[in-house]
């Protein structure tokens, strides 16, 4: 079932704005990712954020980790053209049995207007 | 960095018929692999785990006698649309997980297969 729970689920910002996406889940996790993918692509990991961690940067990316509030944020700053995707973040369960896929939320479709 | 292809990336067919998908991780060894499915403008929705040698696990409500997998080798993932049917299309996904990547680790993504049944 789908767990992750992304908002907003459009946003369209002008070139060079910062673009904020925030997550949430329900279930205690190992980890969070966050994943791109372009209209009718596969999808390609940007960063992973462990469940010990409440900040991690990745050039132009930065993501935050509230396990107290079962949330999470992925910030883009000077966002370009070519960002123009869906973001999805995924959540890896703390082992309990069961399928250990990722659990998708819903995605946020971005577009970056020039 | 780690390469995961899907073949064919598109295939139409008459309904009825068995559509196969294969999954390939290039330059690792996944001793897992996962089969998604996705709706146009929807999230990916896992449909089972494909262990290397073993059977696969089913999400609920996925049929595993509709969606055939096999997973014979480290490398390559099958997975089959048997009988498909108009509601069988969809974007199928697959991931893999590097053998010494550990239960959590990163997954990595093919590119995706557009199955389109007539």
């Amino acid at each position: 079932s789908q767990q992750g729970e992304e908002d907003p689920q459009a946003l369209s910002i002008q070139e060079g704005e910062n673009a904020t996406m925030n997550c949430s889940y329900k279930t205690s996790i190992n980890n969070l990712q966050w994943y791109r993918q372009n209209s009718g692509r596969g999808l390609v990991h940007l960063i992973l954020i462990r469940s010990n961690e409440r900040e991690k940067h990745s050039g132009r990316l930065r993501v935050t980790l509230d396990t107290s509030k079962k949330s999470s944020s992925l910030l883009i700053t000077a966002s370009r053209a070519a960002d123009t995707a869906s973001y999805f973040c995924a959540t890896a369960a703390v082992s309990g049995g069961g399928a250990d896929g990722l659990t998708f939320g819903k995605g946020t479709h971005l577009i970056i207007q020039p | 960095g780690a390469v995961v292809s899907q073949h064919p990336s598109w295939v139409i067919c008459k309904s009825g018929t068995s559509v196969k998908i294969e999954c390939r991780s290039l330059d690792f060894q996944a001793t897992t692999m996962f089969w998604y499915r996705q709706f146009p403008k929807q999230s990916l929705m896992l449909m089972a785990t494909s262990n290397e040698g073993s059977k696969a696990t089913y999400e609920q409500g996925v049929e595993k006698d509709k969606f055939l997998i096999n997973h014979a080798s480290l490398t390559l993932s099958t997975l089959t649309v048997t009988s498909a049917h108009p509601e069988d299309s969809s974007f199928y996904i697959c991931s893999a997980r590097r053998k010494a990547g550990g239960r959590t680790g990163e997954l990595f993504f093919g590119e995706g297969s557009r199955l389109t049944v007539l």
